[in-house]
């Protein structure tokens, strides 16, 4: 049974820093990894999507690595802005179970002034 | 290009009585795939279909059921709520070949 986890489960920091988000899964068998973020009481807005044959993926000021064979997969974030406060979560999708991302409890990041 | 749908935003029900839940995919997509989330056990995988046909279903007890239109348009029903059923149902939607999902806005229900 795939189980994702995700370290931490909450950030603080400074605006302008730069930060990494973690995410472990214990099955390698994986087809894609996806992060999403996750505003309070709102729907999930996708990020980044990395196929098991790629090792990172970027958008502006967002980069994502897979590490497929350790089971692992980071987000990198630079020059962190109040406006980057959200959930961040990262699922995880086998090719052969339909539709079904197994999702991590997320972190919780707070870009403060 | 228009993003998922869903209907209605919110909803507030009493124990025993059943509800349905819409979701409008992107224009082009034909995967549909509903989740359930809780701030206890996080988001859960309800069920997943593609053409009209369920392909694929989570652990949840027979009350969770669907369908998908032709028009790739999917509902969700939920007979005999209960207490515990309240929570942010979520669904989305994906071309069906690599699966990069993209979610809606998401139905709020509260059962009393």
């Amino acid at each position: 049974k795939q189980e994702v986890t995700q370290i931490p489960a909450a950030l603080s920091v400074p605006e302008g820093e730069n930060l990494v988000l973690n995410c472990s899964f214990t099955d390698s068998a994986i087809y894609n990894l996806q992060w999403f973020r996750q505003d309070p009481g709102k729907g999930l807005t996708s990020l980044l999507l990395i196929q098991s044959s790629q090792r990172e993926q970027t958008s502006g000021r967002l980069n994502a690595s897979l590490d497929k064979s350790s089971g692992r997969s980071t987000l990198y974030i630079a020059a962190s802005q109040p406006g980057d406060s959200a959930t961040y979560l990262c699922a995880v999708y086998r090719g052969t179970s339909y539709g079904k991302l197994t999702f991590g409890q997320g972190t919780i990041l707070t870009v403060h002034p | 290009k228009a993003g998922v749908t869903q209907t209605p935003r919110y909803l507030i029900k009493t124990r025993g009585q059943q509800v349905t839940l819409s979701c409008s995919p992107i224009s082009g997509h034909r995967s549909v795939s509903w989740y359930q989330q809780t701030p206890g056990q996080g988001l859960q995988f309800l069920f997943e279909y593609f053409s009209e046909t369920q392909r694929n279903k989570g652990n949840f007890p027979g009350r969770f059921s669907g369908r998908q239109f032709s028009n790739s348009r999917s509902e969700m029903n939920v007979s005999t709520l209960e207490l515990g059923d309240s929570a942010l149902y979520l669904c989305a939607s994906s071309r069906g070949t690599d699966n990069e999902q993209f979610f809606g806005p998401g139905t709020r229900l509260t059962v009393l």
